[in-house]
């Protein structure tokens, strides 16, 4: 069974701090995504990767793919209270089929 | 372009009574997938459906829960006697393909059992 390890659960940190966020598995993905969830929405996705060692960038945010595409972590610049939600990650599993392996989620607070 | 539509958005039902939970895909994407949360929990596979077939159900409870997407129509998650225990968001996601890229989630259905 592939799982997703995903730390820390919760985190408050307050405006202009940096983050990480990290999400680890014993497992190998074909790609890994990052969602941000909003108190009763569905979740957005913010980046997919792909590619071991892949790192991409939207804006403040950083992800990157495990060498060995087994982990990944996303990091916030100077976090904003907007920035403030509940983060997924959730990795392709071996079957290919499109069936998405959940992180318990990482839910952050950026206070003004 | 409409995304992902799912209805209702909140569902209250007694313990015992049948749930529905529709899900219209993104136009153009004929792959859905049907996802779980628990207050407090990441989302947990259900099931995934192209037109008409049923391709993984590996995440379904063997009881009372199934799902269709028919050739024509949104596609239906089922829980039949529900229990308390079902209470919880159903989320609904759309691809154009069978990999995970393009996935677009719905707004859910919040499933309240009384």
């Amino acid at each position: 069974t592939q799982l997703l390890e995903q730390s820390p659960q919760f985190l408050s940190i307050q405006e202009g701090e940096n983050l990480t966020v990290y999400c680890n598995s014993s497992s190998v993905f074909s790609s890994l995504q990052w969602y941000r969830q909003e108190p009763g929405e569905g979740p957005v996705l913010l980046v997919t990767v792909v590619t071991g060692g892949e790192v991409k960038k939207l804006k403040r945010l950083t992800f990157q793919f495990g060498d060995a595409r087994k982990d990944s972590s996303l990091h916030i610049t100077a976090a904003q209270p907007g920035d403030t939600g509940l983060y997924l990650c959730a990795g392709e599993g071996s079957s290919n089929t499109g069936k998405l392996i959940f992180g318990q989620g990482t839910t952050l607070q950026v206070k003004p | 372009n409409a995304g992902v539509m799912q209805n209702p958005r909140h569902l209250v039902r007694r313990r015992g009574q049948e749930a529905r939970l529709r899900c219209s895909p993104m136009k153009g994407h004929s792959h859905v997938y049907w996802y779980r949360q628990l207050p407090e929990e990441g989302l947990k596979f259900m099931v995934y459906l192209q037109k008409e077939n049923i391709i993984d159900e590996s995440g379904m409870p063997k009881e009372r829960f199934s799902a269709e997407f028919p050739k024509e129509g949104p596609s239906i998650l089922r829980i039949q006697q529900v229990v308390r225990g079902d209470s919880a968001a159903y989320f609904c996601a759309s691809s154009p393909s069978d990999r995970a890229y393009g996935y677009t989630f719905g707004s859910g259905t919040r499933l309240t059992v009384v």
